[in-house]
């Protein structure tokens, strides 16, 4: 079945260490996107792709990066991961020729920072 | 002011009860509308989408008020299985789709 796969579902980091979070999707989708979920919180958009063109939220820190290496995959990269950054790790993707709007999310990264 | 707010609940609501939820959202330029349901420790998935005539999926009835900018669900004759957080979703107009959730209301249905 077409789908979000995120990889992997829980992932334990020490404070300050690098960390990179998988997402790929066989939808064939243009847009993709990562949010954070916090516990109670609303999901929080950091950046999304449009195609190949990056678009970063305002407020995201520097502390997050993103790579599209091709339509498929998509990586969300913390490089130096503080106690504040555990949360859920949500992948999604669109596309503009579907239905106006609707997400596709991934099943999410547990990310535990020690 | 959050640009899409609801109340967190919980609501804790008997079998068989109806309950409402209700949302409001800042941007009188939203265009798109939707409530999403996440399960405890879940991704959200897409519930229903919300259109200005209102429309109903079954047990769930959504309803948009573009002029006070409120969207609603009411959902009758809740099962144990509607327990879970429905999150309010809008767009956020700007060209491509960005969505902007809401925190989400607690339901919790029992016995």
């Amino acid at each position: 079945d077409a789908m979000v796969i995120q990889n992997p579902r829980y992932q334990v980091t020490q404070f300050g260490k690098p960390v990179t979070l998988s997402c790929s999707q066989t939808l064939n989708h243009n847009v993709m996107y990562w949010y954070q979920q916090k516990s109670s919180q609303a999901p929080k958009l950091l950046f999304h792709y449009y195609d190949k063109d990056f678009n970063n939220e305002a407020d995201t820190p520097d502390n997050f990066q993103s790579r599209r290496p091709n339509t498929s995959f998509c990586f969300l990269d913390i490089r130096s991961p503080g106690l504040g950054d555990a949360a859920m790790y949500l992948c999604a993707t669109s596309s503009p020729l579907g239905a106006a709007d609707t997400q596709y999310f991934g099943p999410g990264t547990r990310l535990t920072v020690l | 002011r959050k640009e899409v707010e609801q109340d967190p609940g919980p609501f804790n609501v008997p079998e068989g009860a109806t309950v409402a939820f209700n949302c409001t959202y800042s941007n009188s330029a939203s265009q798109s509308f939707f409530w999403y349901r996440q399960d405890c420790r879940k991704e959200p998935k897409l519930l229903m989408s919300v259109y200005s005539s209102g429309n109903e999926d079954g047990r769930f009835t959504a309803q948009l008020n573009r002029a006070s900018q409120y969207i609603s669900l009411l959902i009758r004759d809740s099962k144990l299985s509607d327990s879970a957080t429905y999150l309010c979703v809008v767009n956020h107009p700007g060209g491509y789709n960005k969505l902007i959730f809401g925190a989400g209301t607690r339901l919790a249905v029992h016995p």
